[in-house]
């Protein structure tokens, strides 16, 4: 699976858009971008998943560059609850050897 | 729709024991995964379990087993423990390993001392 970069930490006010961005250079074209959030002393929730196509959910929207070596996933209006770390993974979604590689994330503060 | 579930939600183990996690998977889920998280670190991926046969496993060492019962319910089990075996213990279910998201539980907080 290919390897992501996310910067380390990010704020965001309250009431605004939080915007985390996600390098993924070496991903292949069967590889889905995924994001999970772990809020503190919980496990990981699933955000949202895509392609190639812009994704979006009632949680979040995923917007992958067409040369797919990159996304933003958008928080439209952040709360204090969406403080958490923030994962991107990318994957083949089905495979015999079903490794989900989390990285150390973005820790993400949202602040009043 | 009942989510994961997890026990014990905490233990504490001596060096050399040996520990017995278990997890409940979210109804109509039949594929766990199991990770490892140690303090400010990323989940690790120890292996999953796919209609009760392992399918995948990370760089863990033998002394890392597991098994998925008929109604998809997983153990882990630790023998020998050492100290940086002390971490948060998560299981993750889905649906046929696959393109959906996974549902994970609360963990298990294990210290060995």
């Amino acid at each position: 699976d290919a390897k992501t970069t996310q910067p380390p930490s990010m704020d965001c006010a309250e009431g605004r858009a939080a915007n985390l961005p996600c390098n993924h250079s070496t991903i292949s074209g069967n590889e889905y971008v995924y994001w999970y959030r772990q809020i503190h002393s919980q496990g990981p929730q699933y955000i949202i998943h895509g392609l190639k196509n812009n994704e979006t959910n009632e949680m979040a929207s995923l917007i992958i560059t067409e040369d797919r070596k990159s996304s933003t996933l958008i928080l439209p209006h952040a709360t204090l609850r969406d403080t958490a770390v923030y994962y991107c993974i990318v994957r083949v979604a089905v495979t015999n050897n079903n490794d989900m590689r989390f990285g150390a994330g973005t820790r993400l503060t949202v602040k009043p | 729709e009942t989510g994961v579930t997890q026990s014990p939600t905490h233990l504490i183990k001596t060096r050399g024991q040996q520990v017995t996690l278990r997890c409940s998977s979210q109804s109509g889920h039949n594929t766990v995964s199991w990770y490892q998280q140690a303090l400010g670190q990323g989940p690790q991926f120890i292996f999953q379990y796919y209609r009760e046969e392992e399918n995948g496993r990370g760089n863990f060492p033998p002394r890392f087993s597991g098994l998925q019962f008929p109604n998809y319910s997983s153990e882990l089990n630790v023998n020998a423990l050492e100290l940086d075996d002390s971490a948060l213990y998560l299981c993750a279910s889905t649906k046929e390993r696959g393109d959906y998201g996974y549902t994970f539980g609360s963990g298990t907080r294990l210290t060995v001392v």
